[in-house]
């Protein structure tokens, strides 16, 4: 069964101190990996799309890396406005549906 | 990166009439979008996949008679929610699929108050 599962729920930082999400997945023949960003009231923000395992994308402090069975989001020197809901998806070869994982919450305290 | 808009952000209504919320991809066509459903502090629930010119798939549990999804155009699907209750009061937001890339990108959401 296709699956995605987020780690940790929920997240709390000091500004400044740098650390990384989870984002598990198994799916049968993986055709890409997204990343977004979720604040309160909002819908999400499209942060990245990773598509083989080895690629690397970065934008600002996150960096987003993909493996053959997960993908990690490295927040560097966070900051508060940094905190918000991330959420990873990953959409199959095998049809046009996307799988959510559920989500990690990040406060980043000054 | 790609925009899709959604209409109208905020919503009241009074139980029992009507109400649609569209969505629109300004700058790409997409031959496939989704709607959501969202409560406080939850995940992304999806409702359906509107596909254009041909009718929607609803996921299990999602009424099709209650939540009408018309994808009329390459860049516009709609819902309505018909005799809205106070409990399809929620946060509704779609998305539209850019072709080749795969990526999925979402609407501003819409929050509907049902009173």
């Amino acid at each position: 069964e296709d699956q995605v599962t987020q780690s940790p729920e929920a997240l709390r930082l000091q500004e400044g101190e740098s650390s990384s999400l989870n984002c598990s997945y198994t799916v049968s023949g993986l055709r890409g990996l997204f990343w977004y960003r979720q604040d309160p009231g909002k819908g999400p923000e499209f942060l990245f799309t990773l598509y083989s395992a080895g690629e690397e994308k970065e934008k600002e402090r996150l960096k987003a890396t993909l493996t053959k069975k997960e993908s990690f989001l490295h927040i560097t020197a966070p900051k508060p406005e940094d905190s918000a809901t991330y959420l990873c998806a990953v959409t199959t070869n095998t049809g046009n549906q996307f799988y959510f994982g559920t989500g990690t919450s990040l406060t980043v305290i000054p | 990166g790609a925009v899709v808009s959604q209409h109208p952000s905020r919503v009241i209504c009074k139980s029992g009439t009507s109400v649609k919320i569209e969505c629109r991809s300004l700058d790409f066509q997409a031959t496939t979008m989704f709607w959501y459903r969202q409560f406080p502090k939850q995940s992304l629930m999806l409702m359906a996949t509107s596909n254009e010119g041909s009718k929607a798939t609803y996921e299990q549990g999602v009424e099709k008679d209650k939540f009408l999804i018309n994808h009329a155009s390459l860049t516009l699907s709609t819902l309505t929610v018909t005799s809205a209750h106070p409990e399809d009061s929620s946060f509704y937001i779609c998305s539209a699929v850019v072709p080749d890339s795969y990526e999925q990108y979402f609407g501003p959401g819409t929050r509907l108050t049902v009173t």
